[in-house]
């Protein structure tokens, strides 16, 4: 099966700009991440949609990050205005059920500089 | 709120020996999942090892398996007959079920396999 697919591979920006990206994760798995991690650290979450819902948004930064999942398949996050802390690598990860037995799958991530 | 800590930060292996990867965790839960994850300098995280709360056995997958000793709260990985592949990030995770799917990670630990 094709894995969870995730563009652009890198970015680079200056501050105050904007930037998305977008997943497209396996096919038919429900529940679709972002994470981010900061270099040096491990992923953290920043939403979570379960088909078209948020099912948890607690650590987005509302007032810069917007995340949308249309049509409960493919996602898209965006950041608006970026912050030179925002230099990171966004992971998209799916799974197909809910369940604490079941593994994430991640993309490759993208990795965002802001200059 | 749940926790896991991976107290090695990088560690030296000689290749075609094993290596074991701390992992201790804090949760309130009774039933939840430990993960293992590999990011080589790509960037993907790659799904390695699951081991569940009530699972009597330690999980097994190839050269990777899991010391989980439950009333200590800790899930070691243990990595035998390492290959210069096996250079990347490691990362312990965990999934409560009451956290509705929120995957936690801890800091990792960085393995670099000598030939």
């Amino acid at each position: 099966e094709a894995g969870v697919a995730q563009s652009p591979r890198y970015k680079i920006i200056e501050k105050r700009q904007s930037v998305a990206f977008w997943c497209n994760p396996i096919s038919g798995h429900a529940t679709l991440y972002w994470y981010q991690q900061i270099l040096g650290q491990g992923p953290k979450l920043l939403i979570q949609f379960q088909n078209n819902g948020v099912v948890d948004d607690s650590q987005l930064p509302k007032d810069r990050f917007s995340a949308e999942r249309l049509k409960g398949v493919d996602s898209t996050l965006k950041i608006q205005p970026a912050k030179l802390e925002d230099s990171a690598v966004y992971l998209c990860a799916s799974s197909p059920v809910s369940g604490y037995n079941s593994p994430l799958h991640f993309g490759n991530g993208t990795r965002l500089t802001v200059t | 709120a749940q926790k896991i800590t991976q107290t090695q930060p990088g560690m030296f292996v000689q290749e075609k020996e094993a290596v074991t990867l701390d992992c201790t965790y804090d949760t309130s839960d009774p039933s939840y999942g430990l993960f293992w994850y590999k990011q080589p300098s790509s960037g993907e995280m790659i799904f390695l090892i699951y081991q569940g709360s009530y699972d009597q056995q330690n999980a097994t997958e190839g050269r990777y398996s899991l010391n989980f000793q439950k009333a200590r709260k800790s899930a070691n990985l243990v990595i035998s007959a390492s290959q210069l592949g096996d250079s990347a990030m490691y990362f312990c995770a965990i999934l409560p079920r009451a956290a509705g799917n929120k995957l936690t990670f801890g800091g990792g630990t960085r393995v670099l396999v000598k030939p």
